[in-house]
């Protein structure tokens, strides 16, 4: 079935960089997503990748993409706390039609 | 700017009740959306819409409806809420093609009492 698994805690020192990782299960996914987070808020749309690339750059996000282990993560240079939320990944996955599936989401905890 | 405004942040609601989460989008959208967010088990989907007056269910409608009569606004229904329902719902909308960036309302955290 479709599943996408994610570690639920990190925690990070302020100017490290933080790598997020995320496993999914099916592999006709087009394209795979990061969303966002913040308190008390909805989430938001941080970046995707198509699942013909490896590797997605966008300033400070990095994200990699293993198609053959089927592994997606998401890397933050120089961590801020403003980066301080839960982050998502989530497959589409196409049964007609499309819908996105997401993970249990990582919470990002960063610290001076 | 889009929007995708949910019609409470907050509600409380007896055992029992009838509820009703308002959902609407102002970008046209095809596709809309209901979540329910909790902890440690992140989002999952309850119901979608692909079009007016369709929808299809998604992996826990059990206990739900819904409603979509104009396309801009989504309604999820509680026919008779009971305290496992007590969680965030999180509404979505996006267009048909890809991408298929969801663009999401700030939640609505419910209580059944």
């Amino acid at each position: 079935g479709e599943d996408v698994e994610q570690s639920l805690f990190l925690s990070v020192r302020e100017g490290d960089s933080s790598v997020i990782n995320c496993t999914y299960t099916d592999s006709s996914s087009t394209y795979l997503y990061w969303y966002k987070q913040e308190p008390g808020a909805g989430l938001q749309l941080l970046t995707y990748i198509f699942s013909n690339m490896d590797m997605k750059q966008d300033q400070r996000l990095t994200v990699l993409l293993n198609k053959k282990d089927k592994h997606l993560s998401l890397r933050i240079a120089d961590t801020q706390t403003g980066d301080s939320a839960i982050y998502f990944c989530a497959e589409i996955v196409s049964g007609g039609y499309n819908k996105l599936i997401f993970g249990a989401g990582t919470r990002l905890a960063v610290h001076p | 700017d889009v929007k995708v405004t949910q019609s409470s942040r907050y509600l409380v609601k007896r055992t029992g009740e009838k509820v009703f989460l308002e959902c609407v989008q102002d970008m046209d959208h095809e596709n809309m959306f209901w979540y329910r967010q909790d902890p440690g088990l992140g989002l999952r989907l309850i119901y979608f819409s692909y079009d007016v007056k369709m929808k299809e269910k998604g992996d826990i409608p059990e206990g739900y409806s819904v409603s979509r009569e104009k396309k801009e606004r989504f309604s999820l229904i509680l026919e008779s809420a009971s305290t496992n329902q007590t969680s965030m719902y999180l509404c979505a909308s996006s267009l048909q093609g890809f991408p298929f960036e969801a663009f999401f309302g700030q939640g609505t955290r419910l209580t059944v009492v």
